[in-house]
């Protein structure tokens, strides 16, 4: 099946500095990725959806300013967290949809790994 | 708005069938999936339906009626390692995946 990785799979940072995140698609070209958060026993809340070579589409409520991402290519996408405070640490996921042969619409999202943020 | 509904937890206990109910309300619908999570790991697929009825893979099937804005997910022969959080998501006419707040399911001895 697809594998979508996520680098780093922890960090932790000093509250003001930028944390970048990677999500790589490994065995796919993926045509739109997802990034997701996720605090403690609660569902995935979309951040933004990012499509190959375009702007990201930010959902309600999330600061574009803060967090940015950049899709340079098939294959991977950055989420980078500006001045991180301590109410930005979370579970962070990235998505991928594409799937082999690089299908456009594929029926499945595949996750990364997710990276967990603490901001101190 | 778009809202999905899920219970919140379920217990059940080893070698039982469990059934977790998603019903939800969006703007457009292509389909309908499931997804686990265990603690402290990304969510993993399980199955899509985009037509009605049942669909089925190995202990688990995922059933869809449209017309109801319902579905179900079914695990049958329940094991230990199932215990985790089990999450519907609908794909909206945006192409995105709406998710469900998660059903936790405890698998007891």
């Amino acid at each position: 099946g697809a594998v979508v990785s996520q680098h780093p799979s922890w960090v932790i940072c000093k509250s003001g500095t930028s944390v970048k995140i990677e999500c790589r698609s490994l065995d796919f070209q993926a045509t739109t990725m997802f990034w997701y958060r996720q605090f403690p026993k609660q569902s995935l809340m979309l951040m933004a959806t990012s499509n190959e070579g375009s702007k990201a589409t930010y959902e309600q409520g999330v600061e574009k300013d803060k967090f940015l991402i950049n899709h340079a290519s098939l294959t991977l996408s950055t989420l980078t967290v500006t001045s991180a405070h301590p109410e930005d640490s979370s579970f962070y996921i990235c998505s991928a949809r594409g799937g082999p042969f690089g299908a456009r619409w594929g029926k499945t999202q595949y996750f990364g790994p997710g990276t967990r943020l603490l901001v101190l | 708005g778009q809202s999905l509904e899920q219970p919140s937890e379920v217990t059940a206990v080893e070698g039982a069938i469990v059934q977790i109910n998603c019903t939800y309300q969006t703007s457009g619908f292509y389909g309908l999936s499931w997804y686990q999570q265990h603690d402290g790991g990304a969510p993993t697929f399980l199955s899509y339906n985009a037509l009605d009825g049942l669909e089925e893979t190995g202990r688990f099937s995922s059933f869809l009626s449209r017309s109801d804005s319902y579905g179900y997910l079914l695990l049958q022969e329940l094991q230990m390692k199932d215990s985790a959080s089990y999450f519907c998501a609908v794909k909206n006419y945006g192409q995105n995946f709406v998710f469900g707040p998660g059903t936790r399911l405890s698998v007891l001895p």
